[in-house]
């Protein structure tokens, strides 16, 4: 099975750079994704690694160590808007095809 | 608009009602998927069509019982159905398989009474 992991809350400032982990355990790993996902709304997708290294993608940078199971995403220049649960997820591949796993989601609160 | 779409988006209904829950996507997937996300809870995988046929059942209880009539559609029905089953309830879509990116629709919320 996965086991995907993740900080429950995190508290920043507004213009700040805060820094979300993520560390995972699966067989057949295919990727990893960001989503952001504000209260009562649907996920909406930020990044995708599959390779190891660094995604930037304006304020929004996503980091994998496919060798280490970890992850994370930078968030820079902080803005209230900024305020939302990120998630992890991660793709695995098993006989059925790919399969797509959530970790719990880490609630951001930007702070002014 | 994500080219998902979920209808109705809010639910209300009694544990002796019969309901169902329609996703719809535009994107030419083959794969569709139903996630429950209870309060503080981890977004939960139920069911997973690929190619209309159904791949995944995470030990789903028998009162949701999913259809998938073609590759453009998913439906969740619903039936004596418990308080505790009040969630969001999201439909999502992908290419498989590729990178898999999964496109959400906006999610039902339903509140069993």
């Amino acid at each position: 099975g996965q086991n995907i992991d993740q900080p429950t809350e995190m508290t920043a400032t507004e213009g700040a750079i805060v820094q979300i982990n993520c560390t995972y355990q699966t067989s057949g790993f295919n990727g990893l994704f960001w989503y952001q996902q504000h209260a009562g709304e649907a996920p909406t997708f930020l990044s995708y690694n599959v390779l190891d290294g660094l995604e930037e993608k304006g304020r929004f940078s996503s980091f994998l160590s496919r060798s280490k199971g970890y992850s994370y995403l930078l968030l820079k220049e902080l803005q209230m808007k900024d305020s939302a649960s990120y998630l992890c997820a991660v793709i695995s591949r098993n006989n059925a095809g790919n399969m797509l796993t959530f970790g719990g989601g880490t609630r951001l609160m930007v702070k002014p | 608009e994500t080219g998902v779409t979920q209808t109705p988006r809010h639910l209300v209904m009694g544990m002796t009602n019969k309901k169902s829950l329609k996703c719809e996507q535009h994107l030419g997937h083959n794969a569709m998927y139903w996630y429950k996300q209870s309060a503080k809870k981890p977004l939960e995988l139920m069911f997973v069509y690929n190619f209309k046929e159904q791949t995944e059942n995470n030990s789903v209880p028998s009162r949701f019982s999913p259809e998938c009539p073609n590759s453009s559609h998913l439906f969740l029905h619903l039936h004596t159905l418990q308080p505790e089953d009040s969630a969001l309830y999201l439909c999502a879509s992908s290419q498989l398989p590729s990178t898999g990116e999964a496109f959400f629709g906006q999610g039902t919320r339903l509140t069993v009474v």
